[in-house]
């Protein structure tokens, strides 16, 4: 059965302190994952795409990486509008994985 | 661009009534993706349509759950004999070709059932 695991659930950071997520996944046949954030009352908002293991991608204060078994969000020295909930989506064959998602708070 | 539309936001029901929730996805996207979400959950993939036919209907959780969309474009997500246990945000997300492109969610319909 398809797991996929976010941790933390919760992070509270000051602006300007760097931290990681993590996103540990068992999924069969993965062809990919993909990291959105979600703002409270909308839909997920796309950041990335990671399709094999060893590869990177960044954008402002966000990088990604993937291995074989897990994904890092990394994120340098946040700001206060980082804060939302940040999912992760290994992909199984044709469809997205959710996990729960980390609730990230960046206090100023 | 207009992104993807879902129609109504709310819905408010009560168990046992049918209800329809609406989704317009981007012009031009061949692939439209439903997933629902409740509350501190991650969205659960339902069905996944590429152009009028579903290609993966794998996560309809049972057969009180059905959609279309007959032209390729705007879909519907049926839900016959509601449940409470139905309440949560229903998603939908379009992608240009599949799964390889990104999927892009429009608000959510939050349905209720009393």
């Amino acid at each position: 059965e398809d797991q996929v695991t976010q941790s933390p659930e919760a992070l509270r950071l000051q602006e300007g302190e760097s931290s990681s997520l993590n996103c540990s996944y068992t999924v069969s046949g993965l062809r990919g994952l993909f990291w959105y954030r979600q703002d409270p009352g909308k839909g997920p908002e796309f950041l990335f795409t990671l399709y094999s293991a060893g590869e990177e991608k960044e954008k402002e204060r966000l990088k990604a990486t993937l291995t074989k078994k897990e994904s890092f969000l990394h994120i340098t020295a946040p700001k206060p509008e980082d804060s939302a909930t940040y999912l992760c989506a290994p992909v199984n064959t044709d469809k997205l994985i959710f996990g729960t998602g980390t609730r990230l708070q960046v206090f100023p | 661009g207009a992104g993807v539309s879902q129609t109504p936001s709310n819905k408010v029901t009560e168990k046992g009534k049918y209800v329809e929730l609406r989704c317009d996805p981007i012009s031009g996207h061949t692939a439209l993706y439903w997933y629902r979400q409740s509350l501190g959950q991650g969205p659960e993939f339902l069905i996944y349509f590429q152009g009028t036919g579903a290609a993966d209907d794998s996560g309809l959780p049972n057969d009180r759950f059905f959609a279309v969309r007959p032209e390729g474009s705007v879909s519907t997500l049926k839900i016959q004999r509601t449940e409470r246990g139905d309440s949560a945000v229903y998603l939908c997300a379009s992608s240009l070709n599949g799964w390889t492109d990104t999927q892009y969610f429009g608000p959510g319909t939050r349905l209720t059932v009393l």
